[in-house]
C-alpha cells in the first residue's frame, strides 16, 4: 500500500542548531512528496515540495530532496530558530484516488533559546 | 485569490448528539475537496474526498458522513457522536487532479471537536 513514515518525536534542539527530520514512503507509481507545517492551534501550510526524482523542494532554510533510489524526502534546516518549533507533517500524493494526501505520523520540533 | 473557511472553530458536544461541520471554497471552480481528522498526538488521517457535487469517497469506517451539496461546499456530519470522534478536523481543497497544477492541498484552520 501507499504510506508514508517518519522519524518519531519530539525533537528538542537549541537555536542555531542542524535539523534533520527523516522521511522514507512507499508508493505505487509516482507520487508528488510535500512537507506541510502545523504551529500550535492552526492548520497546516505547506512548507516546500518536489514533483519529480532528484528535485529539492526548499523554503524559509528549509531543504528536502526527493531521492527516488531510497524513497526518501528527509527535511533538512542549517540553523533552527525558537519560531520553527512546530509539528512537522511528510506527505505524499497520488494522482489518482482524488489525488488525495497521505501523511507521516508527523515530527514535533521543539527548538530552545 | 481563494480562500477556505471552516466553521465552528471550536464545538463542545455530548456523546449522542448531532455533529454538522461546513467547509467552504472561494475563487475556484470544481476543486477536489478533503476532510481530515487529527486526534490527539496522531497524524493526519483522511476521512473523505469528493471530486464533484455529490461524489464523495470514503476512506474509513465510522460513523462519520459527508455530503456536497454545491459546487464549493463540503460538509462533515453524524447523527450520533461517539467520545472517539473529539479531535481537530481539517477541510482542504485542491485544484482538480487532472489539472495538476501546483499539487498542493490548501487546508482551512480547522475544527476542534470535544466530545464529552
Amino acid at each position: 500500500g501507499n504510506s508514508v513514515t517518519q522519524m518519531e518525536g519530539p525533537v528538542t534542539l537549541s537555536e542555531e542548531a542542524f535539523l534533520t527530520i527523516n522521511c522514507t514512503y512507499t508508493a505505487t507509481g509516482y507520487p508528488s512528496l510535500f512537507w506541510y507545517v502545523q504551529y500550535p492551534g492552526e492548520g497546516l501550510q505547506l512548507l516546500l515540495k518536489a514533483t519529480k526524482a532528484d528535485d529539492k523542494g526548499s523554503n524559509k532554510g528549509f531543504e528536502a530532496t526527493y531521492r527516488k533510489e531510497t524513497t526518501s524526502f528527509h527535511l533538512e534546516k542549517g540553523s533552527v530558530q525558537v519560531s520553527d518549533s512546530a509539528v512537522y507533517f511528510c506527505a505524499l500524493r497520488l494522482w489518482n484516488q482524488g489525488g488525495k494526501l497521505i501523511f507521516g505520523q508527523g515530527t514535533e520540533l521543539s527548538v530552545k533559546p | 485569490s481563494q480562500t477556505i473557511h471552516q466553521w465552528p472553530a471550536t464545538l463542545v458536544q455530548p456523546v449522542g448528539s448531532p455533529l454538522s461541520l461546513e467547509c467552504t471554497v472561494e475563487g475556484t471552480s470544481n476543486p477536489n475537496l478533503y476532510w481530515y481528522r487529527q486526534a490527539a498526538g496522531r497524524g493526519l488521517q483522511l476521512l473523505f474526498y469528493s471530486v464533484g457535487i455529490g461524489q464523495i469517497s470514503s476512506e474509513v469506517p465510522q460513523n462519520l458522513s459527508a455530503s456536497r451539496p454545491q459546487d464549493r461546499q463540503f460538509i462533515l456530519s453524524s447523527k450520533k457522536l461517539l467520545l472517539s470522534d473529539s479531535g481537530f478536523y481539517l477541510c482542504a481543497w485542491s485544484v482538480p487532479t487532472s489539472g495538476r497544477g501546483s499539487g498542493e492541498l490548501f487546508f482551512g484552520e480547522g475544527s476542534r471537536l470535544t466530545v464529552l
